[in-house]
């Protein structure tokens, strides 16, 4: 089945580790985005990427690290630097479409705890 | 900027009644609009979209139109049903595919 594979869905985290978080594509989008979501709120933009070895700073950036190294793959490290880690995390991924702007898909999604 | 307004939540309803949730943006251009559903604990899920001006999105009874002079996507359904309990998030996407989501309005069915 086509679609966008995170893992681990439950993730717990001692403090001062750092932890990463899988997504995995098979849809052959362009483009690909991790969003942090806290209890209650909406969705905020960590880090996204339009193309392979390449990506950009979202809104939140500080204290998460991405890597693009395979079109179909994204992984977010979250790094002892994050002072408030314990969240669900949404990785989402998209076709570059053009002047209508694009579709994003999401993934389950990951929760993290820190203990 | 680009942004999206929606209402806050939360929405309650009975069973069987109308629904409004209520989306207004602010663009250049003419961006795509989009609704997504969220039910507790997992991720988002696309549930109707717009890509021009009087385009009409839907999918499972739910309704929304690309309404340009007032610059909004009202999400409309006629009869809920408690399975439409969630959160319900308004979106845009423009020329840049920068997307943009609004806060998110929890719905809450009762039976």
């Amino acid at each position: 089945d086509g679609g966008i594979t995170q893992s681990p869905k439950y993730l717990f985290r001692k403090e001062g580790q750092n932890v990463t978080l899988s997504c995995e594509q098979n849809l052959n989008h362009d483009a690909m985005y991790w969003y942090r979501q806290d209890p209650g709120q909406g969705l905020r933009l960590i880090y996204y990427s339009q193309i392979v070895n390449d990506f950009q700073k979202g809104d939140i950036a500080e204290g998460y690290s991405v890597s693009r190294e395979k079109k179909e793959s994204f992984p977010l490290t979250v790094t002892s630097a994050q002072k408030n880690p314990t969240a669900f995390y949404l990785c989402a991924s998209s076709i570059l479409a053009g002047p209508s702007g694009n579709t994003i898909y999401f993934g389950e999604g990951s929760w993290l705890t820190v203990v | 900027g680009n942004s999206v307004t929606q209402m806050e939540g939360p929405v309650t309803l009975s069973e069987e009644a109308f629904l409004t949730i209520n989306c207004t943006y602010t663009a250049t251009g003419y961006p795509s609009l989009f609704w997504y559903v969220q039910y507790p604990g997992e991720g988002l899920q696309l549930l109707l979209k717009a890509t021009k001006a009087d385009d009409k999105g839907s999918n499972k009874g739910f309704e929304a139109t690309y309404r340009k002079e007032t610059t909004s996507f009202h999400l409309e359904k006629g009869s809920v049903q408690v399975s439409d309990s969630a959160v319900y998030f308004c979106a845009l996407s423009d020329r840049d595919d920068k997307i943009i989501f609004g806060k998110g309005t929890r719905l809450h069915i009762l039976p």
